[in-house]
C-alpha cells in the first residue's frame, strides 16, 4: 500500500533556527513528489515538485531535496511568517490505470520571534 | 496564477439536508478533485475527474457524489447530510500530465 509519512508531527523553532522536515514514502513507481504548505483554515498553497533522486528546488528559505526513499524541506533562518503545515504527497498509481496523489498528515512548524 | 474558488467558506446544514458543494477553476485544467481534511486523518480524496462528464470514486466516496458538466466546475454533492460529514471541504484542480494541483480556499462545511 502506497504511504507518506512525515516528521515530526510538530516542530517549534526560535526565529533564525534552521532545521529539516522529513517525508518518507513507499510508493510503487514514484512519479512526483509534492510539498505543499498549509496555514489555518486556508487551502494548501503549491510550493515544490520534485521528480528524480537528487533533484533540488529552492524558493526564499526553503529548500526540498529528493532521495529514493524520503524528502527533506529545510528552512534556512526561519521567520515567524513561515509558521505553517507543510504536507507532502507523492503521486501513485490508482486502479484503472490513472493516478492520484496520497498525502502525508502534516508537520505543523512554529517559529516563535 | 492559478485560481480555485469555492461557493462558500462557512455553510451549517441541517442532518438529512441534500448539499452542493462548488468549485470553479480558471487554468483549463483537465483534473478535478474533492477532498475532505479532518483533524488527525489528514486529506482524504472523495471524487475526482480528469474529463468533462467523467468522474472516479477516491478514498471515501461513499455518502457522496459528483457532477461535472463543464470543464471549470465541478460539484459536490451531499446527498443526506449526517453528522459525520461535519468537515473541511478542499477542491483542486490539475494539468494532465505535471500533476500539482492547486487548491481552492476550503469550505468548512457543519452539519447539525
Amino acid at each position: 500500500e502506497d504511504q507518506v509519512t512525515q516528521s515530526p508531527e510538530a516542530l517549534r523553532l526560535q526565529e533564525g533556527e534552521s532545521s529539516s522536515l522529513n517525508c518518507s514514502y513507499t510508493v510503487s513507481g514514484l512519479r512526483g513528489l509534492f510539498w505543499y504548505r498549509q496555514d489555518p483554515g486556508k487551502g494548501p498553497e503549491f510550493l515544490f515538485t520534485l521528480y528524480s533522486a537528487g533533484e533540488e528546488k529552492e524558493k526564499e528559505r526553503l529548500k526540498a531535496t529528493l532521495t529514493k526513499k524520503e524528502s527533506f524541506l529545510h528552512i534556512t533562518a526561519p521567520k515567524p511568517e513561515d509558521s505553517a503545515t507543510y504536507l507532502c504527497a507523492v503521486q501513485a498509481l490508482w486502479g484503472g490505470g490513472s493516478e492520484k496523489l496520497v498525502f502525508g498528515k502534516g508537520t505543523k512548524l512554529t517559529v516563535n520571534p | 496564477d492559478v485560481k480555485v474558488t469555492q461557493s462558500s467558506r462557512y455553510l451549517v446544514k441541517r442532518t438529512g439536508e441534500k448539499v452542493f458543494l462548488e468549485c470553479v477553476q480558471d487554468m483549463d485544467h483537465e483534473n478535478m478533485f474533492w477532498y475532505r481534511q479532518d483533524p488527525g486523518l489528514g486529506l482524504r480524496l472523495i471524487y475526482f475527474s480528469y474529463d468533462v462528464k467523467m468522474k472516479e470514486k477516491g478514498d471515501i466516496p461513499e455518502g457522496y457524489s459528483v457532477s461535472r458538466e463543464k470543464k471549470e466546475r465541478f460539484s459536490l454533492i451531499l446527498e443526506s447530510a449526517s453528522t459525520n460529514q461535519t468537515s473541511m471541504y478542499l477542491c483542486a484542480s490539475g494539468a494532465g500530465g505535471a500533476y500539482e494541483q492547486y487548491f481552492g480556499p476550503g469550505t468548512r462545511l457543519t452539519v447539525t
